[in-house]
């Protein structure tokens, strides 16, 4: 069993390119999550989404949107990318969503935007 | 708003002994969960343990166990006998919002290092 699985592993990506990073899981987790991670200000929910079909806006939003078209993936698109959206990007995924469940983690996809 | 605080951004320990890692937090509501995540060198985030509001006993997973204090939003994380894979990154996170719009809401880390 893979869990999840996250690509690309880490991406060099050019100011004003699109780029999508993947998301798959396994388990049949009804919610999935991205964050991302930045030194000194920890864990930030970028969006979420409790079921298939269904999505919402985290703590930091902007510049980002997800989709979730089936219950095994959920990528996330940069439309445009910019300098300030470098950063560690993690998936993650729950039974069930409203938090009082484990998340699981993917192994994070670290994007530089030069 | 709700809010998760670490205190302390980096502790050593001595491989064997006992730390203690610091969490409180900020919330009105009565029922909510309490997670400690650990976060290597390699990055991936594990679930180290879980603690349930409503439940007075403090959670324990082998060497790992917490000093649950409701009144006081204390959460703190003891490491017994601690070896040298328990060096990385341990992250408190609460369960805060209502319904559907509950989220973990994460403090800003604690670096662990073991030393030989």
């Amino acid at each position: 069993i893979a869990g999840i699985t996250q690509a690309p592993t880490s991406q060099i990506l050019a100011a004003g390119r699109r780029m999508t990073l993947r998301c798959t899981q396994d388990m049949r987790h009804n919610a999935m999550y991205w964050y991302r991670q930045d030194l000194g200000l920890g864990l930030r929910l970028i969006h979420y989404s409790n079921t298939a079909g269904t999505t919402g806006k985290g703590e930091v939003p902007d510049g980002y949107s997800v989709s979730r078209a089936n219950t095994d993936d959920f990528p996330l698109t940069l439309a445009s990318a910019v300098p300030s959206q470098t950063s560690v990007y993690f998936c993650a995924s729950s039974e069930v969503g409203g938090a009082f469940y484990e998340q699981y983690f993917g192994p994070g996809t670290r994007l530089t935007v030069t | 708003a709700q809010t998760v605080t670490q205190s302390q951004p980096e502790m050593s320990v001595q491989e064997a002994e006992t730390v203690t890692l610091s969490c409180t937090y900020d919330t009105s509501e009565s029922n909510y969960y309490l997670f400690w995540y650990k976060q290597p060198p390699s990055r991936q985030m594990i679930l180290v343990i879980r603690q349930e509001a409503y439940k007075q006993q403090n959670a324990t997973e082998n060497r790992f166990s917490v000093n649950f204090q409701k009144a006081a939003k204390s959460f703190s994380l003891k490491i017994s006998d601690s070896q040298l894979g328990d060096t990385a990154m341990y992250f408190c996170a609460f369960s805060g919002g209502a319904g559907n719009n509950r989220k973990l809401i994460w403090g800003l880390g604690t670096s662990l290092a073991v030393n030989p």
